[in-house]
């Protein structure tokens, strides 16, 4: 099946650093991907749509200028955690939306998840 | 705006026991619907999911799930689990019509054997 990689796996800074984490899709072209955040022992909240070419579409509460997004080519996403702290130490998981086409024609979408990235801010 | 709520908080189950994990949404339209695993350490693979047809549908590993329209529920069962069976399991929802995102399930996550 698809890959999706993160990299890096996890990350340890200090507060009021920035920490870029990026996103590809290893054997396919995406012109869509998704960054989400898990909590402890909570489900994966999605945080914003990336889209080739374009500016990213956040959910509302998460802060476009905290979270930097860039989708510069159909492979890679980039999530920019700016300045850092505490409180935004969690797991992050982006997923890239494929498109599978049908047997009998037609197509059906899915997302590949990657692997997330364990941010601890300290 | 749209939720998946999962009603279970943590299962513990004999192997060989059957299991069956609850996920209702809020959504009156179209929607496409999954359930995702995520072993420890491991990131989230898919089980199966819905888009349209049959409303019983098989996924890998021998769970399958019912699509209940009249109940907005996808819930999630296996006849007789494992102990491989351990894991995190989360129920999502994609509205389509060219959202493409999905929301995953609100509630607590789901674990398996002891």
């Amino acid at each position: 099946g698809a890959v999706v990689s993160q990299h890096p796996s996890r990350v340890i800074c200090k507060s009021g650093t920035s920490v870029k984490i990026e996103c590809r899709s290893l054997d396919f072209q995406a012109t869509t991907m998704f960054w989400y955040r898990q909590f402890p022992k909570q489900s994966l909240m999605l945080m914003a749509t990336s889209n080739e070419g374009s500016k990213a579409t956040y959910e509302q509460g998460v802060e476009k200028d905290k979270f930097l997004i860039n989708h510069a080519s159909l492979t890679l996403s980039t999530l920019t955690v700016t300045s850092a702290h505490p409180e935004d130490s969690s797991f992050y998981i982006c997923s890239a939306r494929a498109i599978l086409g049908l047997a009998g024609g037609g197509y059906q979408e899915t997302q590949y998840f990657g692997p997330g990235t364990r941010l601890l801010v300290l | 705006a749209q939720s998946v709520s999962q009603h279970n908080h943590h299962v513990i189950l004999s192997e060989a026991a059957s299991l069956e994990l609850g996920c209702n949404y809020s959504y009156g339209g179209t929607v496409n619907l999954f359930w995702y695993v995520q072993y420890p350490g491991q990131h989230l693979q898919l089980l199966l999911k819905y888009f349209s047809g049959d409303p019983l549908v098989k996924g890998i590993k021998g769970f399958e799930a019912e699509f209940i329209k009249s109940k907005f529920s996808f819930n999630l069962r296996k006849p007789s689990v494992q102990w491989s069976d351990t894991a995190e399991y989360f129920c999502a929802v994609n509205a389509g019509g060219g959202t493409y995102k999905y929301i995953f399930g609100t509630g607590p996550r789901l674990k398996g054997l002891a």
